[in-house]
């Protein structure tokens, strides 16, 4: 399975709402997650099944979608939300990451 | 709480192997898999493979299929990631990672390939 995110990268300002859409190849019900990950450091999962935030996670962080289409979308963007951002289908095997969409600051 | 801890960071040259380790704490280490991912440098991120930890049943990527193995140790909660006849292009950091949700990671385990 294919996945595929837009856009690969976007400048954006604190306050701003973001959205980062992630798209795979065939049906994968609900069986993505969203991860960030900050240079340097280990990805960190934000969302899991689509739309449920990990405990801990801000809640300006949502994900929505089922099938093929997946957003996560981020209400107010803090300086901390600088990173990449990769989904992850886990339906089937091979496991396969998105590409990556890097936020930075406009 | 529930830690993946890896082990540190190898230099290793090109036909040689690598072996990763990822000690888990915090939870019953036979309930969950154990996954591996790699990131080359500047690239995004690479599947690899599972462990069941449960039996120590794996699989890979058919990219690495014959040049990986995956192997737990049930007495001390680690998992191991060995690979094989190491290239220039296997330079990047290995992350375990647990459950197919990929809830928890290891901090990561860079490892550069070179002659």
């Amino acid at each position: 399975i294919q996945m595929t995110q837009s856009p690969s990268s976007l400048s954006a300002s604190v306050g701003d709402r973001v959205t980062i859409t992630c798209r795979a190849s065939q049906g994968i019900r609900d069986d993505l997650g969203w991860f960030q990950q900050k240079p340097g450091g280990a990805p960190k999962r934000l969302i899991y099944t689509a739309s449920n935030l990990q405990s801990g996670v801000p809640s300006r962080f949502s994900g929505s979608g089922s099938g093929t289409e997946f957003t996560l979308t981020i209400s107010s963007l803090q300086p901390e939300d600088f990173a990449t951002y990769y989904c992850l289908q886990h339906h089937s095997y091979p496991f396969t990451f998105g590409p990556g969409t890097k936020v930075d600051i406009k | 709480q529930v830690q993946l801890v890896q082990s540190g960071a190898e230099v290793k040259k090109p036909g040689a192997s690598v072996k990763v380790s990822c000690k888990t704490s915090g939870y019953t280490f036979t309930r969950f898999f154990i996954h591996w991912v790699r990131q080359a440098p500047g690239q995004g991120l690479e599947w690899m493979g599972w462990i069941n930890p449960s039996g120590g049943r794996s699989s890979s990527a058919q990219t690495f299929q014959g040049r990986i193995t995956m192997t737990r140790d049930t007495s001390t909660s680690t998992v191991y990631m060995e690979l094989h006849s190491l290239r220039s292009e296997d330079t990047a950091v290995y992350y375990c990672a647990r459950d197919g949700t990929f809830d928890i990671w290891g901090q990561g385990t860079k490892v550069t390939v070179s002659s």
